[in-house]
């Protein structure tokens, strides 16, 4: 069964470093990206970014760029994403996913996000 | 970037209604075209992928459809466990973007 664990609830204060974990099981961890989407307060989905393990290949949305950084640590399956200095803005619900692609026929480089985590909730003051 | 919008934001239903969410896209995506399903405080869960795919598991009374820059997600009769938040997403181009999500409450 493919899981996805995420580390627990963070309390932090502007400027503070953070890394979140995101704990892979039940597949070939370096084979398929990982995503990250994060979630402010009563808001929708926001695609923070993705990570191929294999070869550690990042790309980012707009909304962190340059503001994070994703890893992975391929001896424990596990994906991060991190901040050097937290802003309040931060404040928000993070998921990653698994990120499965087409690779045949017509839809080919269509990706979907088919198995989630449960989210950490990270929670920063002003 | 690729710009989702969709239609209604929110919609109130009962059980047994059928119900249709649009998602237009500000440019062409071919299928790229995936739908999520939120309730709250958890994960989000996948429903459909390129376009009108099911995703295993997933009740029929749920489809998909479109292309290019116009899509739907239907559901043909609703549930109680249905009454939740459902989201497009695109995967045609980076950055990746969801649609803002349109919520779907009892009547």
């Amino acid at each position: 069964e493919v899981q996805l664990v995420q580390s627990g609830a963070e309390v932090k204060k502007a400027g503070d470093s953070l890394k979140i974990s995101c704990k892979t099981s039940g597949y070939n961890f370096n084979n398929y990206w990982i995503t990250w989407v994060r979630q402010l307060p009563g808001k929708g989905l926001d695609w923070v970014g993705n990570i191929y393990p294999g070869d550690s290949e990042a790309k980012y949305g707009p909304s962190m760029e340059g503001q994070v950084t994703l890893s992975v640590d391929k001896s424990v399956s596990t994906a991060y994403l991190h901040w050097s200095s937290l802003r309040a803005s931060d404040t928000a619900m993070y998921y990653c996913a698994r990120k499965l692609r087409c690779t045949g026929g017509s839809c080919t480089g269509l990706d979907w996000f088919d198995t989630w985590g449960p989210g950490t909730q990270v929670s920063v003051s002003s | 970037d690729i710009q989702l919008t969709q239609s209604p934001s929110s919609l109130s239903a009962s059980v047994g209604d059928r119900v249709t969410i649009t998602c237009r896209a500000s440019q062409y995506i071919s299928t790229f075209l995936n739908w999520y399903q939120q309730k709250p405080g958890k994960a989000p869960v996948l429903l459909i992928y390129d376009a009108s795919t099911l995703q295993d598991g997933v009740p029929p009374r749920f489809s998909g459809s479109g292309s290019g820059t116009e899509f739907s997600l239907s559901i043909s009769s609703l549930e109680p466990g249905d009454f939740a938040t459902y989201y497009c997403q695109q995967s045609f181009n980076y950055p990746r973007s969801f649609g803002q999500g349109t919520k779907v409450d009892f009547k």
